[in-house]
């Protein structure tokens, strides 16, 4: 069955950098993208980025361009998030979620990771 | 930037209603509009794809309809099960992708 795994929940510092891990299993990973999704405490969900299962190409949203990158292992068919220059306000859930070669509906979810920023 | 506004913010329902969510895009998306059902402490679960078609294992009281600015998710017998907050979702122009702000269904 398609499983995505997320790595543990993290508490950093304003100014420190952050990577989580979306382990996929289940499916054939060079055939679909991964998408981000992030939601703060009590709030929506905001899309962050996409990255190609198949050739690695990458879609940021604007807003956190250049804080962002997404990066692939095709050898273990993971997915990572590295976000740099962490700010309290970008304490959240975040998730990623299998998504088509371009983007689409997002049909499985990880379970979701807690990241805290907090001097 | 597409703009998802979704309607109305919190929802008061009883078991066995039938429910009416809606979302408007701020331009057109086609078909290409998604929902979500977010449960407490759950990650959000795909309901519906392309505005009308279910995902797979989606019980059928569960139904999208809509083309290009204005869609409908409808609930036709509330279970209890269904208490969650709904994310439409337009995935036609991007980057970025963007989510409605939520519609809240309550007891």
């Amino acid at each position: 069955q398609v499983q995505l795994v997320q790595s543990g929940p993290e508490l950093k510092k304003p100014g420190a950098s952050v990577k989580v891990s979306c382990k996929t299993s289940g499916y054939n990973f060079r055939t679909y993208g991964v998408a981000w999704v992030r939601q703060a405490p009590g709030q929506g969900l905001e899309w962050m980025g996409w990255i190609s299962g198949y050739n690695g190409d990458t879609k940021y949203t604007e807003r956190l361009q250049g804080r962002v990158t997404l990066t692939r292992d095709t050898s273990t068919d993971t997915v990572y998030l590295e976000m740099r220059g962490l700010k309290s306000d970008d304490t959240a859930v975040y998730y990623c979620a299998r998504d088509q070669l371009v983007a689409a509906a997002m049909d499985y979810w990880g379970q979701g990771t807690l990241v805290i920023v907090s001097s | 930037e597409i703009v998802m506004t979704q309607s109305p913010g919190t929802l008061s329902v009883s078991p066995g209603e039938r429910v009416t969510l809606s979302c408007r895009a701020s331009q057109s998306v086609r078909s290409n509009l998604a929902w979500h059902q977010q449960k407490p402490g759950q990650a959000p679960r795909l309901l519906i794809f392309g505005a009308t078609s279910r995902a797979p294992g989606i019980p059928a009281r569960f139904s999208g309809s809509g083309f290009g600015t204005e869609f409908t998710l409808t609930i036709s017998s509330l279970q209890s099960e269904d208490y969650a907050v709904y994310y439409c979702q337009q995935y036609s122009d991007w980057p970025p992708v963007t989510f409605g702000q939520g519609t809240r269904l309550d007891i």
